[in-house]
């Protein structure tokens, strides 16, 4: 069965800090790799995905992440933060399968100090 | 483009009650989805159907329902609702076939029930 977790519930950082969010899964084949971020009151948005390729992947709001397969890892980097940032952070992994299902991890809820 | 709607947004049953959360999305995907949030758990896969006139069970389909009425919407019943039952449900969709992106979920704004 695919698992993802977050160990970390809850990060503060100050506006302007760099910042990682860290992402372990588990996973019986090459996995779909996403983070989500969600603001309050509203629904997920997607940051970005991996699939396959190049193991560093860029996407919206200045986010990146790396795929380590040795370490099954998918951690969120952003080199400085803003307090528009504060929100949760999903790391999900899918099934290559039509059905499309993800499993998520419990979250990381971000605060940014000013 | 409207993407995922969702409705009610916010609800109060009674125990026993039944409801019907409706889910509609305008992307002509084929795969759409439902989870419940609760505080600590992230998401949890309730029912999903892969394609119009498939459903499935995800991980936590005990006392509800679901009916994909056509290609764009797709409901969530509860037939006797328990208080284990409030919480935060959110509607996603996914194009849902085998190319690269199928498996990227757009989501609703939520819909936050209470069951007292």
């Amino acid at each position: 069965a695919q698992s993802v977790t977050q160990p970390d519930i809850h990060i503060t950082v100050s506006e302007g800090a760099s910042l990682e969010l860290r992402c372990n899964y588990s996973y019986g084949a090459t996995p779909y790799l996403f983070w989500y971020v969600q603001s309050p009151g509203q629904g997920l948005q997607l940051l970005l995905k991996y699939f396959s390729g190049d193991t560093l992947v860029q996407g919206i709001k200045g986010f990146e992440a790396e795929f380590k397969r040795s370490q099954s890892s998918f951690n969120l980097r952003k080199p400085s933060v803003h307090w528009s940032d504060a929100a949760e952070y999903f790391c999900a992994v899918g099934a290559r399968t039509n059905a499309g299902k993800s499993t998520f991890g419990d979250g990381t809820t971000l605060t940014v100090k000013p | 483009n409207a993407g995922v709607t969702q409705t009610p947004k916010f609800q109060v049953l009674k125990t026993g009650q039944s409801m019907t959360l409706q889910c509609a999305q305008d992307m002509n995907h084929n795969s759409m989805y439902w989870y419940r949030q609760d505080p600590g758990m992230g998401l949890r896969l309730i029912y999903y159907s892969a394609s119009e006139g498939t459903t499935d069970k995800g991980e936590v389909p005990n006392g509800y329902n679901v009916s994909r009425l056509n290609k764009r919407e797709f409901s969530l019943r509860l037939e006797s609702a328990a208080p284990s039952q409030t919480s935060v449900y959110f509607c996603a969709s996914s194009p849902g076939s085998r190319l690269k992106g199928a498996n990227v979920l757009t989501f609703g704004a939520g819909s936050r029930l209470t069951v007292l």
